[in-house]
């Protein structure tokens, strides 16, 4: 079963824009993990948030975490075309960092 | 050196078939996970490895599914007489030795795309 919840589903932006993305989770947490997914094929890491942090940046990435919310956010700033792809976010679970996914946001740069 | 390798990227098989999908995980990587992308969908966890043991296999959806690693390094994700519904993106990712408390990211693949007629 799916862990987060994400919205959009899709989003649609001209270059330079920001984007930001919504994730929402069930349980409780240590971490919460985006990633990047081009072309529905391998996934990159983008960033890690702990529970004990509230918002983290990674050159053009901000994220947020709200625990009593049990949510998150991704947003990218001064968005390019290359940033075109779907972004998932992920909490581990079972003990053994397996990775429960959400059902993704599909982003669409357009130059 | 290379990242996690996956074979064949592509398969197209009939219903009723057997199929077989590798895995080749980072040299050294002792954690290796199979998950599995359906259309449109997130990644669903199929079975998680450390060293050749599987100490949770609890995602995978039926006992046509099986996986075993051998000499701590590739995995082979066996579907026996696949279905329709089996049609997917079957992703594998290795990390490094799990400890309590820390965390090990996970290196993906880049998948196995099957396609079940």
């Amino acid at each position: 079963s799916q862990q987060g919840e994400e919205d959009p589903q899709a989003l649609s932006i001209q270059e330079g824009e920001n984007a930001t993305m919504n994730c929402s989770y069930k349980t409780s947490i240590n971490n919460l993990q985006w990633y990047r997914q081009n072309s529905g094929r391998g996934l990159v890491h983008l960033i890690l948030i702990r529970s004990n942090e509230r918002e983290k940046h990674s050159g053009r990435l901000r994220v947020t975490l709200d625990t009593s919310k049990k949510s998150s956010s991704l947003l990218i700033t001064a968005s390019r075309a290359a940033d075109t792809a779907s972004y998932f976010c992920a909490t581990p679970a079972g003990g053994y960092n397996k990775l429960i996914f959400g059902a993704g946001t599909r982003l669409a740069v357009h130059p | 050196g290379a990242g996690v390798s996956q074979s064949p990227s592509n398969k197209v098989t009939e219903k009723g078939k057997d199929v077989e999908l590798r895995c080749d995980p980072i040299s050294g990587h002792t954690a290796l996970y199979w998950y599995r992308q359906s259309l449109g969908q997130g990644l669903e966890f199929l079975i998680y490895f450390q060293g050749n043991s599987a100490p949770d296999k609890s995602g995978l959806p039926s006992d046509r599914f099986s996986a075993e690693r051998t000499g701590g390094s590739v995995s082979t994700l066996t579907i026996q007489r696949t279905q329709q519904e089996d049609s997917a993106v079957y992703l594998c990712a290795s990390s490094g030795a799990f400890h309590r408390g820390a965390y090990n990211e996970q290196f993906f693949g880049p998948g196995t795309r099957l396609t079940v007629l």
